[in-house]
């Protein structure tokens, strides 16, 4: 049960340049979303999707794109990298439950650095 | 617009002290407030909370919700220096296709000296 999954870790872009950040998850999870982490900004949401062919718009979608076609898979693309998009991304999913919901589980984070 | 404050933003203390950070929200359809330790990676699971008054309790750490008042207080009792972290506080709450969607606050980061 390798939990969630991204890769790669690490990763220099270019501006201009366009990458998929990869996310996959092996719980059933219906839920999984996209975080940007920046100093000092805690946990921002980019994208989210409730299960396969549902997805939806966080607090700061602008530049990146997401598709669900499978349960386990949540990629994040960069259209055309800029410098204001070098941060720490963490994909996170959770179970779909009623009442509070369930926690997030977490990745360990792509570094991303855009020159 | 759902907002999630955390206080303070950075907190120095010496080992064996006893830290209590917080965090308010304003969600609307309130559903649950967790708490994370993110530490080097990913963000680790504290606690979760949807009723008022009910303390939860891990070791030396404890949570407690005020829905009331719409906040939260994380405690840490005889701090030891792999407390050392930042911790996160988010808000979920529900509505339409925004089932599920939690929104963060800016972390506290806790350094604890020896």
């Amino acid at each position: 049960n390798a939990g969630v999954t991204q890769t790669p870790k690490f990763q220099v872009l270019k501006t201009g340049q366009s990458m998929t950040l990869q996310c996959a998850q092996d719980m059933n999870h219906e839920y999984m979303s996209w975080y940007r982490q920046d100093p000092g900004m805690g946990l921002r949401l980019i994208h989210y999707s409730v299960g396969a062919g549902i997805t939806d718009q966080g607090e700061v979608p602008n530049g990146y794109n997401v598709s669900r076609s499978t349960t386990e898979d949540f990629p994040l693309r960069l259209l055309s990298a800029a410098p204001s998009q070098t941060s720490v991304y963490f994909c996170a999913s959770s179970y779909r439950r009623q009442g509070g919901g369930s926690p997030l589980h977490f990745g360990n984070g792509t570094r991303l650095t855009v020159t | 617009e759902d907002k999630v404050v955390q206080s303070p933003l950075s907190l120095v203390v010496h080992e064996g002290d006893t830290v209590t950070l917080n965090c308010s929200y304003e969600v609307t359809n309130f559903r649950s407030l967790l708490w994370y330790k993110q530490e080097k990676k990913a963000p680790t699971f504290l606690f979760m909370l949807t009723s008022s008054g009910i303390e939860k309790k891990s070791g030396r750490l404890s949570s407690i919700l005020d829905k009331k008042e719409l906040f939260s207080i994380l405690n840490i009792t005889a701090t030891q220096t792999g407390d050392s972290a930042i911790y996160l506080c988010g808000a979920r709450f529900r509505g339409g296709t925004s089932y599920g969607k939690l929104t963060f606050g800016q972390g506290t980061i806790l350094t604890v000296h020896p």
